[in-house]
């Protein structure tokens, strides 16, 4: 297996499109997390799936943001009329219970800007 | 809920110098700790771990001990190189569900 993957890696858009982002996670992982990164900040929780369910959704995430995991395995997430403030790297990471905890494994990220 | 805090940064260090990251936490309970680190351009990696009390995670000559006395978790290395130029960050579950991490520490070592 080669780990969490997402694509695109970059992508600039303009303000008031819609953007989508897609995770692939490793492969025997069934919780799938998405996270946000400003620069110069840590990683933000956004929300995460177990299986196909949509267990949490940070306050983070507005209207304006969905997530799915249609059938367990890949995950989407959708920005719909993009901000400038929404220019940040978005992170996917996966994991699995060992050990009694869920260690998490992300991906390189997709960085989106919006101009 | 779970925190950490994190030492700021930017740490500027010259090769084979003794690094030290301070990270301190707030949580219920013993949950696990973490140490990720982002090098350029690319995501997290998990650095090392403890999952319980007076443990001691250790990977690539970096090591972090679980102290409940002093709600610590600092990463050492005793010997830098210049390829352990990156941002360091520490991080806790939340509720198992998610992580919380600090705001990183950057870490450039010169030659």
């Amino acid at each position: 297996d080669t780990g969490v993957s997402q694509d695109p890696r970059h992508k600039i858009t303009k303000r008031g499109q819609n953007v989508t982002f897609r995770c692939d996670p490793i492969s025997e992982h069934n919780r799938l997390y998405w996270y946000r990164q400003t620069l110069g900040q840590g990683p933000e929780f956004l929300t995460y799936f177990q299986n196909e369910a949509q267990l949490e959704k940070s306050r983070l995430l507005s209207d304006r943001f969905s997530a799915e995991r249609p059938k367990g395995s890949f995950s989407t997430l959708e920005i719909q009329r993009t901000e400038q403030g929404d220019s940040a790297m978005y992170l996917c990471a996966s994991s699995a219970l060992a050990g009694g905890t869920y260690e998490q494994y992300f991906g390189p990220g997709t960085r989106l800007t919006v101009t | 809920g779970n925190s950490v805090t994190q030492m700021e940064g930017p740490v500027t260090l010259s090769e084979e110098a003794f690094l030290t990251i301070n990270c301190t936490y707030t949580a219920t309970g013993y949950p696990s700790l973490f140490w990720y680190v982002q090098y350029p351009g690319e995501g997290l990696q998990l650095l090392l771990k403890a999952t319980k009390a007076d443990d001691k995670g250790s990977n690539k000559g970096f090591e972090a001990t679980y102290r409940k006395e002093t709600t610590s978790f600092h990463l050492e290395k005793g010997s830098v190189q210049v390829s352990d130029s990156a941002v360091y960050f520490c991080a806790l579950p939340y509720n198992n569900n998610d992580m919380r991490f600090g705001a990183g520490t950057r870490l450039t070592v010169k030659p």
